[in-house]
């Protein structure tokens, strides 16, 4: 692994499903954050974590979980997915110190 | 609050022809730092610039330069003899510092489409 990794790359889900975004950094980044990514919106934070064992809320939260069990993953869970939900989702880090974020390459979303 | 404003939604030029993104923030913090990023077709996001509060010189690379005021809250990008290369969505971003306040603050976008 180098860098950040997502998965899955894309998925189709029916609403109601119960889905979780994989995110994996071999950095050992301390900090990490989960966006989302919508036509005219730009990226909007969703979930960040300064540290294992610590979590916050971004800008647009609700209907999203985060755990960060250790350094390296981050995952991000819908309990249960809404059409709204369908995004492009972006997770990144950041090495403490340092202010640039470093992007995976993104999982894209479909919620019907 | 951080904001963020890229008022240009979407630019098209011809190639060659040089293009000038724009934007303006706002944020109460004194140390802060200025992000763009470019997202080609591809949809990964490439990082391209960093500048922090405190440096207030425009920056060049190559085809590509930076305008950085504080006066007016802006960082502007341009593009000099574009490509159709260059063509791809450009977002720019602020960081309040690390720690807690290092969250990024993005802008909505700008589409710049250089045809041939």
């Amino acid at each position: 692994i180098a860098g950040i990794t997502q998965a899955p790359t894309s998925q189709i889900l029916a609403a109601g499903r119960r889905m979780t975004l994989r995110c994996t950094q071999d950095m050992r980044h301390n900090a990490m954050y989960w966006y989302r990514q919508d036509l005219g919106l730009g990226l909007r934070l969703i979930h960040y974590s300064n540290t294992a064992g610590t979590t916050g809320k971004g800008e647009v939260p609700d209907g999203y979980s985060v755990s960060r069990a250790n350094t390296d993953d981050f995952p991000l869970t819908l309990a249960s997915a809404v059409p709204s939900q369908t995004s492009v989702y972006f997770c990144a880090s950041r090495r403490t110190g340092s202010n640039e974020q470093f992007f995976g390459p993104g999982t894209r979303l479909t919620v019907l | 609050a951080q904001k963020v404003t890229q008022a240009q939604t979407e630019i098209s030029v011809v190639e060659k022809e040089d293009v000038t993104l724009d934007c303006v923030y706002e944020t109460r913090d004194t140390t802060y730092y200025l992000f763009w990023y470019k997202q080609p077709p591809s949809g990964e996001l490439v990082f391209l610039i960093r500048r922090n509060s405190f440096d207030e010189q425009n920056e060049i690379s190559g085809r590509y330069s930076w305008n950085f005021q504080k006066s007016t809250s802006s960082f502007n990008f341009t593009i000099t003899a574009s490509q159709v290369v260059d063509s791809a969505v450009y977002f720019c971003a602020l960081s309040g510092g690390t720690g807690a306040n290092s969250k990024l603050t993005f802008g909505k976008g700008i589409t710049l489409s250089v045809r041939p």
